[in-house]
Protein backbone atom coordinates (compact mmCIF):
# COMPACT_ATOMS: atom_id res chain seq x y z
CA UNK A 1 0.00 0.00 0.00
CA UNK A 2 1.01 3.75 -0.10
CA UNK A 3 -0.20 6.38 2.28
CA UNK A 4 -0.36 9.50 0.61
CA UNK A 5 -0.76 13.39 2.10
CA UNK A 6 -2.14 16.18 0.19
CA UNK A 7 -1.57 19.88 1.42
CA UNK A 8 -3.99 22.14 1.22
CA UNK A 9 -7.43 19.83 2.19
CA UNK A 10 -8.84 22.84 0.95
CA UNK A 11 -9.01 26.43 -0.04
CA UNK A 12 -10.81 28.97 -1.27
CA UNK A 13 -8.87 31.68 -3.45
CA UNK A 14 -9.36 34.54 -5.45
CA UNK A 15 -9.74 34.60 -9.43
CA UNK A 16 -6.64 35.52 -11.07
CA UNK A 17 -4.38 33.84 -8.08
CA UNK A 18 -2.40 30.37 -8.18
CA UNK A 19 -2.02 27.59 -5.65
CA UNK A 20 0.40 24.96 -5.35
CA UNK A 21 -1.18 21.46 -4.01
CA UNK A 22 1.68 19.50 -2.62
CA UNK A 23 1.56 15.46 -2.61
CA UNK A 24 3.61 13.64 -0.06
CA UNK A 25 4.29 9.88 -0.44
CA UNK A 26 5.29 7.91 2.42
CA UNK A 27 7.73 5.44 -0.19
CA UNK A 28 9.19 5.41 -3.27
CA UNK A 29 7.08 5.52 -6.22
CA UNK A 30 7.58 6.04 -10.23
CA UNK A 31 4.35 7.23 -11.10
CA UNK A 32 2.18 9.87 -10.23
CA UNK A 33 -0.87 11.22 -11.00
CA UNK A 34 -2.64 14.42 -11.05
CA UNK A 35 -6.81 14.19 -11.40
CA UNK A 36 -9.15 17.17 -11.64
CA UNK A 37 -12.91 16.03 -9.99
CA UNK A 38 -15.04 18.98 -10.85
CA UNK A 39 -18.49 19.29 -9.28
CA UNK A 40 -20.64 15.90 -9.35
CA UNK A 41 -18.78 14.76 -12.49
CA UNK A 42 -16.00 11.81 -12.61
CA UNK A 43 -12.23 12.10 -12.08
CA UNK A 44 -10.35 13.32 -15.47
CA UNK A 45 -6.61 12.53 -15.23
CA UNK A 46 -4.91 16.09 -15.48
CA UNK A 47 -1.09 14.84 -16.48
CA UNK A 48 1.17 11.80 -15.33
CA UNK A 49 4.74 12.93 -13.20
CA UNK A 50 7.56 10.81 -13.29
CA UNK A 51 10.66 11.36 -11.72
CA UNK A 52 13.43 12.88 -13.85
CA UNK A 53 11.28 13.69 -16.89
CA UNK A 54 8.77 16.45 -17.71
CA UNK A 55 5.31 15.77 -16.79
CA UNK A 56 2.37 14.17 -19.80
CA UNK A 57 0.00 16.40 -19.82
CA UNK A 58 -3.60 15.07 -21.04
CA UNK A 59 -5.73 16.35 -23.81
CA UNK A 60 -6.70 19.74 -22.66
CA UNK A 61 -4.54 20.47 -20.17
CA UNK A 62 -1.54 22.61 -20.37
CA UNK A 63 1.60 23.14 -18.71
CA UNK A 64 1.45 27.08 -18.33
CA UNK A 65 -2.03 26.44 -16.69
CA UNK A 66 -1.03 23.69 -14.28
CA UNK A 67 2.87 23.33 -14.07
CA UNK A 68 3.99 20.04 -12.14
CA UNK A 69 6.94 19.35 -10.25
CA UNK A 70 8.43 16.00 -9.35
CA UNK A 71 11.63 16.88 -7.64
CA UNK A 72 12.39 12.86 -5.99
CA UNK A 73 10.23 9.54 -5.55
CA UNK A 74 8.15 10.62 -3.23
CA UNK A 75 7.00 14.15 -3.73
CA UNK A 76 5.06 16.20 -6.55
CA UNK A 77 3.28 19.49 -6.46
CA UNK A 78 0.94 20.90 -8.88
CA UNK A 79 -0.16 24.60 -9.15
CA UNK A 80 -3.21 26.06 -10.85
CA UNK A 81 -2.70 29.43 -12.15
CA UNK A 82 -3.88 32.40 -13.45
CA UNK A 83 -7.32 30.83 -11.07
CA UNK A 84 -11.20 31.27 -12.94
CA UNK A 85 -14.22 30.21 -11.07
CA UNK A 86 -13.77 27.32 -13.49
CA UNK A 87 -11.08 25.61 -11.52
CA UNK A 88 -13.25 25.06 -8.77
CA UNK A 89 -12.82 21.44 -8.32
CA UNK A 90 -10.99 18.74 -6.09
CA UNK A 91 -7.42 17.88 -7.51
CA UNK A 92 -6.53 14.49 -6.35
CA UNK A 93 -2.97 13.13 -6.40
CA UNK A 94 -2.30 9.78 -7.29
CA UNK A 95 0.24 6.87 -7.55
CA UNK A 96 0.71 3.23 -9.09
CA UNK A 97 3.90 0.61 -8.04
CA UNK A 98 3.45 -1.47 -11.16
CA UNK A 99 1.07 -1.80 -13.83
CA UNK A 100 -2.03 -3.56 -13.45
CA UNK A 101 -1.51 -3.06 -9.44
CA UNK A 102 -4.67 -0.85 -7.73
CA UNK A 103 -3.66 2.97 -7.41
CA UNK A 104 -3.91 4.96 -4.77
CA UNK A 105 -5.00 7.87 -4.00
CA UNK A 106 -3.87 11.47 -1.28
CA UNK A 107 -7.70 12.83 -0.15
CA UNK A 108 -7.95 15.67 -2.30
CA UNK A 109 -7.85 18.98 -2.19
CA UNK A 110 -11.13 20.67 -2.60
CA UNK A 111 -10.80 24.30 -4.26
CA UNK A 112 -12.67 27.07 -4.76
CA UNK A 113 -11.98 30.34 -6.65
CA UNK A 114 -13.97 33.52 -6.18
CA UNK B 1 -8.60 3.42 -26.78
CA UNK B 2 -9.77 2.48 -23.56
CA UNK B 3 -13.38 3.55 -22.29
CA UNK B 4 -15.60 2.88 -19.18
CA UNK B 5 -18.78 3.04 -19.23
CA UNK B 6 -21.10 3.11 -15.80
CA UNK B 7 -24.85 2.30 -17.62
CA UNK B 8 -26.33 4.34 -14.62
CA UNK B 9 -25.43 7.52 -12.62
CA UNK B 10 -27.77 6.69 -10.07
CA UNK B 11 -28.89 3.94 -8.52
CA UNK B 12 -32.01 3.77 -5.43
CA UNK B 13 -32.33 0.49 -3.31
CA UNK B 14 -33.95 -0.42 -0.22
CA UNK B 15 -31.89 -1.60 2.94
CA UNK B 16 -31.46 -5.19 3.01
CA UNK B 17 -31.80 -5.50 -0.77
CA UNK B 18 -29.54 -6.52 -3.50
CA UNK B 19 -26.74 -3.73 -5.24
CA UNK B 20 -26.64 -3.86 -9.08
CA UNK B 21 -24.28 -1.05 -10.65
CA UNK B 22 -23.25 -1.49 -14.19
CA UNK B 23 -20.51 -1.14 -15.85
CA UNK B 24 -18.87 -1.63 -19.59
CA UNK B 25 -15.88 -1.08 -20.66
CA UNK B 26 -13.94 -1.09 -24.02
CA UNK B 27 -9.77 -2.04 -24.47
CA UNK B 28 -7.56 -2.97 -27.24
CA UNK B 29 -6.06 -5.20 -25.09
CA UNK B 30 -6.46 -7.08 -22.08
CA UNK B 31 -7.56 -4.84 -19.59
CA UNK B 32 -7.19 -4.50 -15.49
CA UNK B 33 -10.18 -3.29 -13.66
CA UNK B 34 -11.03 -1.83 -10.62
CA UNK B 35 -13.86 -0.49 -8.59
CA UNK B 36 -13.62 2.02 -6.16
CA UNK B 37 -15.57 4.09 -3.57
CA UNK B 38 -15.85 7.65 -2.83
CA UNK B 39 -17.77 8.69 0.42
CA UNK B 40 -18.85 12.16 0.71
CA UNK B 41 -15.52 14.46 1.89
CA UNK B 42 -13.86 11.40 2.15
CA UNK B 43 -11.00 10.09 -0.48
CA UNK B 44 -10.88 7.22 -2.82
CA UNK B 45 -10.98 3.49 -1.83
CA UNK B 46 -10.10 0.11 -3.65
CA UNK B 47 -13.39 -1.84 -3.55
CA UNK B 48 -12.02 -4.79 -5.18
CA UNK B 49 -9.22 -4.92 -8.65
CA UNK B 50 -9.47 -8.21 -11.38
CA UNK B 51 -5.93 -8.75 -12.97
CA UNK B 52 -6.18 -11.43 -15.23
CA UNK B 53 -6.63 -14.78 -12.42
CA UNK B 54 -10.33 -15.53 -11.51
CA UNK B 55 -13.14 -13.90 -13.02
CA UNK B 56 -15.19 -13.82 -10.04
CA UNK B 57 -13.64 -10.88 -8.13
CA UNK B 58 -14.43 -10.94 -4.05
CA UNK B 59 -14.02 -6.95 -2.64
CA UNK B 60 -14.40 -5.82 1.18
CA UNK B 61 -17.34 -5.04 2.34
CA UNK B 62 -19.18 -7.90 1.06
CA UNK B 63 -19.33 -6.40 -2.64
CA UNK B 64 -17.95 -8.58 -5.65
CA UNK B 65 -17.52 -8.46 -9.48
CA UNK B 66 -17.36 -10.18 -12.44
CA UNK B 67 -15.18 -9.74 -15.21
CA UNK B 68 -17.47 -11.08 -18.63
CA UNK B 69 -15.30 -10.68 -21.48
CA UNK B 70 -17.58 -11.80 -24.23
CA UNK B 71 -19.82 -9.31 -22.59
CA UNK B 72 -17.57 -6.48 -22.27
CA UNK B 73 -18.21 -6.19 -18.70
CA UNK B 74 -17.51 -5.88 -14.96
CA UNK B 75 -20.76 -5.45 -13.25
CA UNK B 76 -20.50 -4.55 -9.19
CA UNK B 77 -23.54 -6.41 -6.74
CA UNK B 78 -23.49 -7.21 -3.43
CA UNK B 79 -26.33 -9.42 -1.51
CA UNK B 80 -27.71 -6.89 0.52
CA UNK B 81 -27.42 -3.13 1.26
CA UNK B 82 -26.48 -1.26 4.25
CA UNK B 83 -27.34 2.21 4.82
CA UNK B 84 -23.06 2.66 5.23
CA UNK B 85 -23.12 1.79 1.36
CA UNK B 86 -24.58 4.96 0.09
CA UNK B 87 -21.53 6.81 -1.83
CA UNK B 88 -20.51 7.20 -5.34
CA UNK B 89 -19.05 4.48 -7.00
CA UNK B 90 -16.46 4.64 -10.41
CA UNK B 91 -15.67 1.43 -12.51
CA UNK B 92 -12.06 1.89 -13.62
CA UNK B 93 -9.75 0.43 -16.91
CA UNK B 94 -6.33 0.92 -17.04
CA UNK B 95 -4.92 2.57 -19.66
CA UNK B 96 -0.92 3.04 -21.20
CA UNK B 97 0.47 5.56 -22.48
CA UNK B 98 3.48 6.80 -23.60
CA UNK B 99 4.46 8.10 -19.94
CA UNK B 100 3.47 4.58 -18.17
CA UNK B 101 0.23 2.84 -16.70
CA UNK B 102 -3.01 5.10 -16.12
CA UNK B 103 -6.28 4.87 -15.14
CA UNK B 104 -9.76 5.77 -17.21
CA UNK B 105 -12.50 6.41 -14.68
CA UNK B 106 -16.42 5.92 -15.63
CA UNK B 107 -18.68 8.93 -14.88
CA UNK B 108 -19.74 7.45 -11.73
CA UNK B 109 -22.79 6.05 -10.24
CA UNK B 110 -24.25 7.36 -7.00
CA UNK B 111 -25.91 4.88 -4.74
CA UNK B 112 -28.53 5.70 -2.73
CA UNK B 113 -29.97 3.19 -0.01
CA UNK B 114 -33.61 3.81 1.62
CA UNK B 115 -34.03 2.67 4.92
Amino acid sequence: SAVISQKPSRDICQRGTSLTIQCQVDSQVTMMFWYRQQPGQSLTLIATANQGSEATYESGFVIDKFPISRPNLTFSTLTVSNMSPEDSSIYLCSVNRDTNTEAFFGQGTRLTVV
Amino acid sequence: AQSVTQLDSHVSVSEGTPVLLRCNYSSSYSPSLFWYVQHPNKGLQLLLKYTSAATLVKGINGFEAEFKKSETSFHLTKPSAHMSDAAEYFCVVTRLNNAGNMLTFGGGTRLMVKP
